[in-house]
């Protein structure tokens, strides 16, 4: 199994508060992405890194922010948390792109209340 | 834009049927990846078979085979005498560059 952590498992918040998701690998791989799940919708990617310091917009990356400041580490930042973004995270993984598969993380449980 | 329907949303067999999950893809691009992967109760997410564009074999590991058709834009997937432990959430997906979009997912239930 891929060598990622994802950090909380769980987190119940409160509407307006700022909330911090990390994700931690002991692969090295170059690329690293962060996903939510929800009924209906499969996985939806919010940002990506192609490298440190190196990140891009996905499909779903309003509200969210993203910082890489170690090969290791990707973190996924809700500036202010809404009901709207209740879900479960996934982190991923991989070594290229284009193709290259992406190993995933167990996933954290967000709940806005 | 591409775009992976899954259009069997739950799907119940009995043990030892054999189940075939359907994904239709959308894409511009000649160069593509398809994917499957199987979210079982526990949660997580386990990466089952790649394919790229320009490999139209299919493919058979144990008790899976996969069939893709570039003249229906379909990866579909079959679990021949299906079993209990194959009950899960399975996602098809479709990468075009950095970016990998799936499918809504179907879930498979195996009754004993």
């Amino acid at each position: 199994d891929a060598g990622i952590t994802q950090s909380p498992r769980h987190k119940v918040t409160e509407t307006g508060t700022p909330v911090t998701l990390r994700c931690h690998q002991t692969e090295n791989h170059r690329y690293m992405y962060w996903y939510r799940q929800d009924p209906g919708h499969g996985l939806r990617l919010i940002h990506y890194s192609y490298g440190v310091k190196d990140t891009d917009k996905g499909e779903v990356s309003d509200g969210y922010s993203v910082s890489r400041s170690k090969t290791e580490d990707f973190l996924l930042t809700l500036e202010s948390a809404t009901s709207s973004q209740t879900s479960v995270y996934f982190c991923a993984i991989s070594e290229g792109y284009r193709g290259n598969e992406q190993f995933f993380g167990p996933g954290t449980r967000l709940t806005v209340l | 834009a591409q775009k992976v329907t899954q259009a069997q949303t739950e799907i119940s067999v009995v043990e030892k049927e054999d189940v075939t999950l359907d994904c239709v893809y959308e894409t511009r691009d000649t160069t593509y990846y398809l994917f499957w992967y199987k979210q079982p109760p526990s949660g997580e997410l386990v990466f089952l078979i790649r394919r790229n564009s320009f490999d139209e074999q299919n493919e058979i590991s144990g008790r899976y085979s996969w069939n893709f058709q570039k003249s229906t834009s379909s990866f579909n997937f079959t679990i021949t005498a299906s079993q209990v432990v194959d009950s899960a959430v399975y996602f098809c997906a479709l990468s075009e560059y950095n970016d990998m979009r799936f499918g809504a997912g179907t879930r498979l239930t195996v009754k004993p």
